[in-house]
């Protein structure tokens, strides 16, 4: 089930950088959409919701583009810890895309 | 800090073994899941309990059989499991009613089949 959609990467980047994924999902009625964040071998945690209004958090912002239905989440002055494997959840709440790996190098 | 447990942290079993993983949250939350992932693979959906009544089955094979005995408790009884079945096994809650219905995560089980 393709609900979403993500480049898997993985995105390597300097730390200081600013990096940006994209999701894509093919429900057009989708209404919130999440990003988690997922460290090797320990399970995903929530990272932001989006909503159409967009969200940001420090460092961190989600904004949703319904007429290109995509979400996007944009990190700015990337850190070493930045390096995980983001995953984002759309309307069928229960399905994850495939991931976008980020790896922060010194 | 997670607010949902999972016990154990690391399991092996033969293919004749039967055993439990079981999950446990108070969080009041009145949905719960189970995933299985494998290695550089997202979380696939298994199976997912609306209020103690299993909604979805993502077709899984048999061998898996889910029980949900209250709205705090969810176990995953393995019985006959193939050494393709090792992954990390991750479960769930949320709360349904809520408009964004986020999900919390336990630490997961790592299982090893032999």
């Amino acid at each position: 089930r393709k609900e979403v959609e993500q480049d898997p990467g993985p995105f390597n980047v300097p730390e200081g950088a600013t990096v940006a994924f994209n999701c894509t999902y093919s429900n057009s009625a989708s209404q919130s959409f999440f990003w988690y964040r997922q460290d090797c071998r320990k399970e995903p945690k929530l990272l932001m919701s989006v909503y159409s209004s967009g969200n940001e958090d420090g460092r961190f912002t989600a904004q949703l583009n319904r007429a290109s239905q995509y979400i996007s989440l944009l990190i700015r002055d990337s850190k070493l810890s930045d390096s995980a494997t983001y995953l984002c959840v759309g309307y069928n709440k229960f399905y994850f895309g495939s991931g976008t790996k980020l790896n922060v190098k010194p | 800090d997670t607010e949902v447990t999972q016990t154990p942290k690391h399991l092996v079993m033969g293919m004749t073994n039967k055993k439990s993983l079981k999950c446990e949250q108070h969080m009041g939350h009145r949905a719960m899941y189970w995933y299985k992932q494998k290695a550089k693979k997202p979380p696939e959906l298994m199976f997912v309990y609306s209020y103690e009544k299993l909604s979805i089955n993502e077709s899984v094979p048999s061998r898996f059989s889910p029980e949900c005995p209250n709205s705090s408790l969810l176990n995953l009884h393995l019985h006959a499991l193939q050494p393709e079945d090792s992954a990390l096994y991750l479960c769930a809650s949320s709360a349904p009613e809520a408009t964004n219905e986020k999900l919390f995560f336990g630490s997961g089980t790592q299982l090893s089949v032999l």
